[in-house]
C-alpha cells in the first residue's frame, strides 16, 4: 500500500540555524500536505502543494511538491524556539482522497 | 470563524461509562472527520462523514459510534471502552472539493481508567 518515508525521524538544532526535511513514497501522489502539531495541540496545516515542481511559502517556510511526485521537502529557515513541535507530511489515498497517509513525523528541538 | 471547536478538551472516564465527544465548525465544510491520536505518532483516521453521511468506517470497534446532527456538528459516543482507548481524539473538517487540506481541532485528551 501507500506508504511515505519521512526524515529525519528527529533534529536538535540551535536556534538561527536552517531546517531542512523531507517525505519520499514509492507511489505517486497528486497532493502534499505539511503540518506542524505542537504538544497537546491538533496538526496545523502550514503548506499545501498540488503541483508537480510547485514551490510554495508561507514567512519562513518553504516546501517543494517534487517533479516526480514522489517526493516533498519542507525548509524552515532561520529557526526560532517556537519551531518546536511535530512536523508531518500528508498526501491524500489513491483511492479515496477523503482518506490521508502520514509519515511518521520529525520531530524538531530548538536550542535558545 | 476559520476554527474548528472541540469539547471538552480532557475526559476521564470508567471502562462501564458513557460519554461523548463533540466537534463543531462554521467554516461550511461538508467534510468532517473523528481521528485517533497516540503520543509522538501521526494521527489515524477512524471516520468521515461527507454531506452528514458516514462515508467511511475505518473498522473502528463499536464502542465508539459517530454522529452527525447537522453540517456544522460532529459527535463520538463512547461506550464500554478499554484502557488501551486512551488517546488525543481529533476532530476534523474539509471542503468536499479536491484541495483537501483539513482544519484540525485541539483534540480531546481521553484517559480511559
Amino acid at each position: 500500500g501507500q506508504q511515505l518515508n519521512q526524515s529525519p525521524q528527529s533534529m536538535f538544532i540551535q536556534e538561527g540555524e536552517d531546517v531542512s526535511m523531507n517525505c519520499t513514497s514509492s507511489s505517486i501522489f497528486n497532493t502534499w500536505l505539511w503540518y506542524k502539531q505542537d504538544p497537546g495541540e491538533g496538526p496545523v496545516l502550514l503548506i499545501a502543494l498540488y503541483k508537480a515542481g510547485e514551490l510554495t511559502s508561507n514567512g519562513r517556510l518553504t516546501a517543494q511538491f517534487g517533479i516526480t511526485r514522489k517526493d516533498s521537502f519542507l525548509n524552515i529557515s532561520a529557526s526560532i524556539p517556537s519551531d518546536v513541535g511535530i512536523y508531518f507530511c500528508a498526501g491524500p489515498h489513491a483511492g479515496n482522497n477523503r482518506k490521508l497517509i502520514w509519515g511518521l513525523g520529525t520531530s524538531l528541538a530548538v536550542n535558545p | 470563524d476559520t476554527e474548528v471547536t472541540q469539547t471538552p478538551k480532557h475526559l476521564v472516564m470508567g471502562m462501564t461509562n458513557k460519554k461523548s465527544l463533540k466537534c463543531e465548525q462554521h467554516m461550511g465544510h461538508r467534510a468532517m472527520y473523528w481521528y485517533k491520536q497516540k503520543a509522538k505518532k501521526p494521527p489515524e483516521l477512524m471516520f468521515v462523514y461527507s454531506y452528514e453521511k458516514l462515508s467511511i468506517n475505518e473498522s473502528v470497534p463499536s464502542r465508539f459510534s459517530p454522529e452527525c446532527p447537522n453540517s456544522s456538528l460532529l459527535n463520538l459516543h463512547l461506550h464500554a471502552l478499554q484502557p488501551e482507548d486512551s488517546a488525543l481524539y481529533l476532530c476534523a473538517s474539509s471542503q468536499t472539493r479536491d484541495r483537501v487540506g483539513y482544519t484540525f481541532g485541539s483534540g480531546t485528551r481521553l484517559t480511559v481508567v
